[in-house]
């Protein structure tokens, strides 16, 4: 099976960084996915990491330590349409099989 | 990226009727459809995999009766609510992936509404 833990809401202020935790446990592991979601939209693709390090994109950088069985997504000069739920995916390593945690709720304040 | 393109975006239905939900890839073959359900403030929960030309694999606790999933070509998968009721209300996504893609593809997701 599969256990994937993330908080379930955090707070920031514009301008501010703000970093969330996913840790997960897997049989497979062959990536590890960042989605953000809107209410009521689908998920959208932020980033995906398969090696252990950083990946950075702009106002968004992610981590992963295969080894600790953690990845971190950092958002940086947050924006208030940042406010949004941020999902940590797993993929194992057959098919394209996408697991969930449960989502981080994140708003951000003037 | 790929499109995927999932109608209806929402749609009411009466206790008892049935509802199809079409998830299309527009610009690749989808070899793997994913079809996922998600109640308001939880994460998303896949529901099952259907292969093109073949049965879907369904997740544990998911009643196959009820949820019927058909993948009759590489652009095209449904998935029939059928004999809806109320708790099945939910928001449902599909997601398209391909071969030599790790990356799947999400649908606009439908909200589904049983009254």
């Amino acid at each position: 099976g599969q256990n994937i833990d993330q908080p379930t809401e955090m707070t920031a202020t514009e301008g501010a960084i703000v970093q969330i935790n996913c840790t997960y446990q897997t049989s497979g592991f062959n990536g590890l996915f960042w989605y953000q979601q809107h209410a009521g939209e689908a998920p959208t693709f932020l980033s995906y990491n398969v090696l252990d390090g950083l990946e950075e994109k702009g106002r968004f950088s992610s981590f992963l330590s295969r080894s600790k069985g953690y990845s971190y997504l950092l958002l940086k000069e947050l924006q208030m349409k940042d406010s949004a739920s941020y999902l940590c995916a797993v993929i194992k390593a057959a098919g394209n099989k996408l697991t969930f945690g449960g989502g981080t709720r994140v708003l951000v304040k003037p | 990226g790929a499109v995927v393109s999932q109608h209806p975006s929402w749609v009411i239905c009466k206790s008892g009727t049935s509802v199809k939900i079409e998830c299309r890839s527009l610009d690749f073959q989808a070899t793997t459809m994913f079809w996922y359900r998600q109640f308001p403030k939880q994460s998303l929960m896949l529901m099952a995999t259907s292969n093109e030309g073949s049965k879907a694999t369904y997740e544990q606790g998911v009643e196959k009766d009820k949820f019927l999933i058909n993948h009759a070509s590489l652009t095209l998968s449904t998935l029939t609510v059928t004999s809806a009721h109320p708790e099945d209300s939910s928001f449902y996504i599909c997601s398209a992936g391909h071969i030599g893609a790790l990356e799947a593809f999400f649908g606009q997701g439908t909200r589904l509404t049983v009254v």
